[in-house]
């Protein structure tokens, strides 16, 4: 069975500050890969980043930063000097062998100005 | 880059109608979409897996007679929310794999309300 876990509902923060959203993730599979997106009011889901489960190597874009580490099953998502327009609602997903994808619950980022 | 279109982006029905919904790869063929569904202040639950040219495949505890999938071409999946109650009411979203790229594309939602 699949899992994600973003055990943070709701994160609040003031403008610049950094903010880190946990994902924490359950497969049986060897092979996998890992989504962040975010959600606006909106509704659509914008896409971040995709990450395979061979690829350990952290990535930067931007303000963000991803860290990912097979050891404790984990895939961080870090906002470096938040903004605003960074409110939204987080997804981490995980895909495995059966192709379809798993959504954790979602965190809930409010950047106050 | 890859783009699935969701239409309509948001509908008000009555009771007892049924609504469809379509899901389209503008720019690649989609052999697979899935449709979730996403209730206020909620993650996205897989509905369905559905697969062009065969039967979709249900998740758990979804009535298949209710949400009816048809994936008839390899750029067009349809979902259809027949006999619509209130409850049903929800952010429906679909998704296709582009083969090329191996990712997913989402469309932008259809916001159901039932009245």
């Amino acid at each position: 069975a699949q899992k994600v876990t973003q055990a943070q509902t709701e994160i609040s923060v003031v403008e610049k500050e950094d903010v880190t959203l946990d994902c924490v993730y359950e497969t049986r599979d060897t092979t996998y890969y890992l989504f962040w997106y975010k959600q606006p009011p909106s509704g659509e889901l914008v896409f971040l980043i995709r990450r395979n489960s061979f690829d350990e190597q952290n990535e930067i874009s931007g303000r963000y930063s991803w860290n990912f580490q097979k050891s404790t099953s984990s895939f961080n998502f870090t906002i470096t000097a938040s903004q605003v327009v960074d409110s939204a609602v987080y997804f981490c997903a995980l895909r495995g062998n059966n192709n379809d994808m798993r959504f954790g619950a979602g965190t809930r980022l409010t950047v106050k100005p | 880059g890859a783009v699935v279109s969701q239409h309509p982006s948001w509908v008000i029905c009555k009771s007892g109608t049924s609504v469809k919904i379509e899901c389209r790869s503008l720019d690649f063929q989609a052999t697979t979409m899935f449709w979730y569904r996403q209730f206020p202040k909620q993650s996205l639950m897989l509905m369905a897996t559905s697969n062009e040219g065969s039967k979709a495949t249900y998740e758990q505890g979804v009535e298949k007679d209710k949400f009816l999938i048809n994936h008839a071409s390899l750029t067009l999946s349809t979902l259809t929310v027949t006999s619509a109650h209130p409850e049903d009411s929800s952010f429906y979203i679909c998704s296709a794999r582009e083969p090329s790229l191996g990712g997913y594309t989402f469309g932008s939602g259809t916001r159901l309300t039932v009245v």
